[in-house]
């Protein structure tokens, strides 16, 4: 399966500051997409990040708070704007491809 | 939006005992995953059962899937302390491939 190197692991931010989420794939993969998991809950899908167009975001989320840059088939970002202690959760990215589904190990945000 | 339904939410048991957990889902799909999450760090992939499959093992896991009832079990047997941690099962659905939907999750504690 494929590799992702998601960064940063984790950061405590200010309150109406905007933390951008990297992930980094060891191979190109065609669908990739962003996820959060808010405390105590599971995971709830944020947006498909599409190459080279706009991003897809699932109800609920807008393209104003969680801009999504996916630049290449290897590489994307997650910014979340103007934060509140309400985004404080945990990020995570993903692709599938033909070889299955694989996971970055999550970025841990905390706004105070 | 979450498609999966998971039962029990929470599940105690003693080491060697073993734990079964019930995930619902609403939609076609073309494969169900289960993931295990410790203490709110990465997803671990666990098992993948195609939409044609009824039954699969992997070491000490067992999953089952009924379509009919759009329905899975997990079963862990004999299990360890080291098993504590959230489960989640996930659906791919056929409508939208590669986009997961997770379930609640069932946190199972093992103790010694």
């Amino acid at each position: 399966s494929a590799v992702i190197s998601q960064k940063p692991s984790r950061d405590i931010c200010q309150r109406g500051t905007s933390l951008t989420i990297q992930c980094q794939v060891d191979s190109q993969v065609t669908m990739m997409f962003w996820y959060r998991q808010q405390p105590g809950q599971s995971l709830t899908l944020i947006a498909t990040a599409n190459q080279g167009s706009e991003a897809t975001y699932e109800s609920g989320f807008v393209i104003d708070k969680f801009p999504i840059s996916r630049p290449n088939l290897t590489f994307s970002t997650l910014t979340v704007s103007n934060m509140s202690p309400e985004d404080s959760s945990i990020y995570l990215c993903s692709v599938a491809d033909s070889r299955g589904y694989t996971f970055g190990s999550g970025t841990r945000l905390t706004v105070v | 939006s979450q498609q999966g339904e998971e039962d029990p939410q929470a599940l105690s048991i003693q080491e060697g005992e073993n734990a079964t957990m019930n995930c619902s889902y609403k939609t076609s799909i073309n494969n169900l995953q289960w993931y295990r999450q410790n203490s709110g760090r990465g997803l671990v992939h666990l098992i993948l059962i195609r939409s044609n499959e009824r039954e699969k093992h992997s070491g000490r896991l067992r999953v089952t899937l009924d379509t009919s009832k759009k329905s899975s079990s997990l079963l862990i047997t004999a299990s360890r302390a080291a098993d504590t941690a959230s489960y989640f099962c996930a659906t791919d659905s056929t409508d939208s491939w590669g986009k997961l939907q997770f379930g609640a999750g069932t946190q199972v504690v093992v103790t010694p």
